[in-house]
């Protein structure tokens, strides 16, 4: 039972490409999030899901979006970065309401 | 929307001593409250969790109440040690979203 995998760990991007962070899950968890996670600034919701085909924005979505095809996959899409997007990236997932919720390792992204 | 707040700035204690951070909530509804602790490098882990009104979630000598009168669930521990040391966040589900305080550093010396 892996929980939540994220990839890659680590990235440096230069400003204007793009890239995608991967997220998946094998515990057939409905609702799925991405977080960002700024020094001093908690945890900013980017975008989060409630079951496949479903998405919505959360506190801080611009400059990124999200798809959700599947149950066990919920990809977070980065176009043409900027460096206030350098950050660490968390992906969560879990049944909901009084359940626990499952982080990945994170992504730590810096745009150069 | 639903949110969390925690008081500010890192907190520094001794080996031993008694912990307490706070953490107040705003929401529609009767959100279930959770903190979340965080070790250097590393994804947030459950700690505790509450789901209603005067329930008590408790878990490695830390304890929280849910307290709906004062919309607070703040967090205790009553003698710390220094592999406490983490950054700890208080959550909330609501909405469909989990949503998080800003955390706190927590630096055990010993």
């Amino acid at each position: 039972n892996a929980g939540v995998t994220q990839t890659p760990k680590f990235r440096i991007l230069k400003i204007g490409q793009s890239m995608t962070l991967q997220c998946t899950q094998d515990m057939n968890h409905n609702y799925m999030y991405w977080y960002r996670q700024d020094p001093g600034m908690g945890l900013k919701l980017i975008y989060y899901s409630v079951g496949a085909g479903i998405t919505d924005k959360g506190e801080v979505p611009n400059g990124y979006n999200v798809s959700r095809s599947t149950t066990e996959d919920f990809p977070l899409r980065l176009e043409l970065v900027a460096p206030s997007q350098t950050s660490v990236y968390f992906c969560a997932s879990t049944w909901g309401v009084d359940t626990e919720a499952f982080f990945g390792q994170g992504t730590r992204l810096t745009v150069v | 929307g639903d949110s969390v707040t925690q008081m500010e700035g890192p907190v520094t204690l001794s080996e031993e001593a008694f912990l307490t951070i706070n953490c107040t909530y705003t929401a529609t509804g009767y959100p279930s409250l959770f903190w979340y602790v965080q070790y250097p490098g590393e994804g947030l882990q459950l700690l505790l969790k509450a789901t209603k009104a005067d329930d008590k979630g408790s878990n490695k000598g830390f304890e929280a109440t849910y307290r709906k009168e004062t919309t607070s669930f703040h967090l205790e521990k009553g003698s710390v040690q220094v592999s406490d040391s983490a950054v700890y966040f208080c959550a909330l589900f609501g909405n469909n979203r989990l949503a998080f305080g800003k955390g706190n550093q927590v630096v055990v010396i010993p």
